[in-house]
């Protein structure tokens, strides 16, 4: 079976472009996460989604960023405009929830440079 | 600011030798996981512990989740370069879905 799929895998811009990083989850997984992880600040959850519903999305730095999961197969993260404060890797994960101890997927993560 | 607090945060050891790792929090979590996460890849799961005082073990490695369901320890007996990574703990809220990550143990087990 595939695992949770991203895109692009590397990404370098310039800041004040708009950055779109791409997730497809697990086939059957209802929740789908968000993470950012920096050597600073660790791995930070940014927003997940419950059956394509944003459920908390307190983790979300600012204005500038934004999530969305038009259907069950797919979910961007956008940044727009994107500083280099930005650089980070952003991984997608997906579950079949977590209150029962189920497992958390990882994808390989989005490797993300603003200079 | 951690939900989760991790220590230590570096550790380097020789093979063969012993350690712990520690997660600890304010916050009672209904289950605990650990993950082990290689560079350039995401985590993946080692263990879920859901009863507080519950320890599981995973050949060489004996996880422990305390009994107040606030913090749990990884221990790794005879270490193996194999065993180099960066493990993460993780807490799933007690009425919500979400899952908090630790900062990590960044381990490093030299030959």
């Amino acid at each position: 079976d595939a695992g949770v799929i991203q895109s692009p895998r590397h990404e370098v811009t310039e800041m004040g472009q708009e950055v779109t990083l791409r997730c497809k989850p697990i086939s059957g997984h209802d929740y789908l996460f968000w993470y950012r992880q920096t050597m600073m600040r660790g791995l930070e959850l940014l927003i997940y989604f419950n059956n394509n519903v944003p459920i908390d999305d307190s983790g979300m730095p600012e204005d500038r960023f934004s999530a969305k999961m038009p259907n069950a197969s797919f979910s961007t993260l956008k940044i727009q405009p994107s500083e280099p404060r930005d650089s980070a890797v952003y991984f997608c994960a997906s579950s079949t929830g977590t209150l029962l101890g189920n497992t958390i997927y990882f994808g390989e993560g989005s490797w993300l440079t603003v200079v | 600011t951690q939900l989760l607090e991790q220590s230590p945060q570096f550790l380097s050891i020789q093979e063969g030798e012993n350690l712990t790792v520690y997660c600890n929090s304010s916050s009672v979590f209904s289950s605990l996981q650990w993950y082990r996460q290689e560079p350039g890849e995401g985590p993946v799961l080692l263990v879920t512990v859901v009863t507080g005082g519950e320890v599981k073990k995973l050949k060489r490695l004996t996880f422990q989740f305390g009994d107040a369901r606030k913090d749990s320890s990884l221990h790794i007996t005879a270490a193996q370069p194999g065993d180099t990574g960066l493990y993460l703990c993780a807490g799933a809220g007690l009425y919500n879905n979400d899952m908090r990550f630790g900062a990590g143990t960044r381990l490093t087990v030299k030959p």
